[in-house]
């Protein structure tokens, strides 16, 4: 119950696509979802996370969609470069004293020039 | 920069030993993380410290240990070392004790078992 399920596993696209990357959960207990972006050799750099209390939140070319009811959430790379070339990872939080950030498996994000 | 220093970047041992990584968090945060990340198991979490005590613990082995000191930084032991624990072992740390806080995480260290 404390899964987060990511997909897809990979994904190429051109410079300039939209690469969309999603994630789904099936505990309600989660209250904060971030993503990661990690470089070869590179700790997760925390990215941009969103709250339950909004649908949508934007920072530079990164979005987050977040669908409260069908437990889904996802990242939108708008006008991707060759630098966002990295694997992203979803998580789930909770303030609930049991819960771990829980991680979804990772997407390997290839931008091609 | 995250704020999160890891110590040493690379390790290099033999099975049977043991080592000890290192980590200081982010002025001002409580909470330490560790983390195991292997190439088919992703980022596995394995304990947290808050404020010196043990918070939280996850997919640990118990040939494993850690500790937070009273300075705030921590140390992840690993002991009777297999080949099977080469990883990258990352620490993170967040404000507080719980998990809908924001973790940043070090550039960890990779240990690799010969």
């Amino acid at each position: 119950q404390q899964q987060v399920k990511q997909s897809p596993q990979s994904l190429i696209v051109q410079k300039g696509g939209i690469p969309i990357i999603n994630c789904a959960y099936e505990n309600t207990a989660f209250d904060y979802f971030p993503w990661y972006q990690q470089f070869p050799g590179k700790g997760p750099a925390l990215l941009i996370a969103i709250r339950p209390d909004v649908s949508e939140k934007k920072e530079g070319r990164f979005t987050i969609s977040f669908n409260k009811s069908a437990k889904q959430f996802s990242l939108h790379i708008m006008d991707s470069q060759p630098g966002d070339s990295a694997t992203y990872f979803c998580a789930a939080g909770s303030g609930g004293s049991n819960y771990k950030l829980t991680f979804g498996k990772g997407t390997l994000l290839t931008v091609n020039p | 920069d995250s704020g999160v220093t890891q110590t040493p970047k690379h390790l290099i041992t033999a099975t049977g030993q043991r080592v000890t990584l290192r980590c200081s968090p982010r002025s001002g945060d409580l909470s330490v993380y560790w983390y195991q990340q292997s190439l088919d198991q992703g980022l596995q979490f394995l304990i947290q410290y808050y404020n010196g005590e043990e918070r939280a613990k996850g997919n640990i082995l118990e040939r494993f240990s850690a500790q937070q000191f009273p300075d705030l930084h921590s140390e992840l032991n690993l002991s009777s070392l297999e080949l099977g624990d080469s990883a990258l072992y990352f620490c993170a740390s967040s404000p507080g004790p719980t998990s809908n806080q924001p973790q940043h995480f070090g550039d960890g260290t990779r240990l690799s078992i010969l």
